[in-house]
């Protein structure tokens, strides 16, 4: 079965330290990757896409991400973390032959104190 | 703006009281899906749409219902709601189900059913 794990629930980080959040996932076929921020009382806003071509994906707000296929691992990076960047965030994935279907991790709550 | 409206954006109901909870999107989306987001559990297709009178189930359809009449349009609807659906719901688009094409999410409704 297509699944998709966030292994924390909670990542605490001081500002301006770097900051990972990690994404492990389970399809079939190449997968297509994707990460969501999701704000208090706001809907998810897309961050950054893995379709093809390098490991190494950069999206908005300074966040990158980097696959890696062999760990079948699509980990969120930010070398300097903001304050303005707690939240909460999803690692999904949309796998070949399933209808279009975005399939989500549990999600992580990522704290950035001054 | 492209966006996702969904409304309304806070509802509590009673059990067994039937409830609409209406998206449309401006972008001329082909794709359509309605997930639900529990704490711990992530986000959860309940219903897709490929396309026009065109609609499947998810992983959680029990107690839903869905039409998709017009393109922009796709309500959700719960014909006797019970407690068990208290949940933040979100609608999502898509230009089209191939898998690189990544979803807009509307703000999110958050029903309390008692």
């Amino acid at each position: 079965a297509q699944s998709v794990a966030q292994p924390e629930d909670q990542v605490n980080v001081a500002e301006g330290n770097p900051l990972t959040v990690k994404c492990t996932y389970s399809v079939s076929g190449n997968p297509y990757l994707f990460w969501y921020v999701q704000y208090p009382n706001r809907g998810l806003q897309f961050l950054l896409k893995y379709i093809t071509g390098d490991n190494l994906v950069k999206g908005s707000y300074g966040f990158e991400a980097e696959f890696n296929k062999s760990q079948t691992s699509f980990h969120l990076k930010k070398p300097s973390a903001l304050v303005s960047d707690s939240a909460l965030y999803f690692c999904a994935v949309r796998a070949p032959n399933q209808g279009g279907k975005l399939i989500f991790g549990q999600g992580t709550e990522l704290s950035v104190k001054p | 703006e492209a966006q996702v409206t969904q409304n309304p954006r806070y509802l509590i109901t009673v059990t067994g009281k039937k409830l609409t909870v209406t998206c449309s999107q401006n972008m001329n989306h082909e794709y359509m899906s309605w997930y639900r987001q529990d704490p711990g559990l992530g986000l959860r297709q309940i219903y897709y749409s490929m396309n026009v009178e065109v609609t499947d189930k998810g992983d959680v359809p029990e107690g839903y219902k869905v039409s998709r009449k017009e393109k922009r349009n796709f309500p959700l609807i719960l014909e006797s709601p019970s407690p068990n659906q208290t949940s933040l719901y979100f609608c999502a688009s898509s230009q089209r189900q191939v898998e690189g094409y990544g979803y807009t999410f509307g703000s999110g409704t958050r029903l309390t059913v008692v």
